[in-house]
């Protein structure tokens, strides 16, 4: 079945450090991927995506980027602040246009 | 522009009490779902409804059901409410595309 896993449940970096978090997904046929960050007590908010056909995708202070070969998806996050810090996710398109496959998370700590 | 508004913000229920939860959005988005999210984990969904009058089922619909009576509202129900429904609810909304915008969720606890 569809599935979406990252290889860290918590990432520490140092402020002002570049961050990058990893995603990997198991169905090569998904096209599109999204990346969300949710702080706590709120819901997710949208970072940025990616569709297939792109390989890398810059957004302000993030980069995402798409290795179909190994099924990888990364997040990177440029002069890391404390207001980084969350749960990020990764989230692949399902077999419809509308349901959209999630990850466990990662939570990105701030180190002073 | 509020976005996406989920009432209430928490409730605690009974076992076998049942609920409804509001979500209401203004950016006149034809697809609205509902997720839960449990501790530690992603969101799964529940129901979608991809334009008014129409639902279908999502990941994990069992003991839940919806309406889309207007657009720019989708209520989540839980008719008989269990232990194992306890969790944070979200409310998201988009045009089609997967890019949704979510509310601030629902905290659920039944007991």
């Amino acid at each position: 079945g569809e599935s979406v896993g990252l290889h860290l449940p918590t990432l520490s970096v140092q402020e002002g450090d570049n961050s990058i978090i990893n995603c990997a997904y198991s169905n090569s046929a998904s096209d599109y991927f999204i990346w969300y960050k949710q702080e706590s007590g709120k819901g997710p908010q949208f970072i940025i995506d990616i569709r297939s056909n792109m390989d890398k995708r810059q957004g302000q202070r993030v980069t995402v980027l798409l290795n179909k070969t190994v099924k990888h998806l990364s997040l990177q996050i440029a002069a890391t602040q404390p207001g980084d810090s969350a749960v990020y996710f990764c989230a692949e398109k399902g077999k419809s246009n509308y349901q959209l496959i999630w990850g466990a998370g990662t939570k990105l700590i701030i180190k002073p | 522009n509020a976005g996406v508004t989920q009432t209430p913000k928490f409730r605690v229920l009974k076992t076998g009490q049942s609920m409804t939860l509001l979500c209401a959005q203004d950016m006149n988005h034809e697809y609205m779902y509902w997720y839960r999210q449990d501790p530690g984990m992603g969101l799964r969904l529940i129901h979608y409804s991809v334009g008014e009058g129409t639902t279908a089922k999502g990941e994990v619909p069992d003991g839940y059901n919806v309406s889309r009576l207007k657009k720019q509202n989708f209520l989540l129900g839980l008719e008989s409410a269990a232990p194992s429904q306890t969790s944070v609810y979200f409310c998201a909304s988009s045009y089609g595309d997967s890019r949704a915008f979510f509310g601030q969720g629902t905290r659920l606890t039944v007991v």
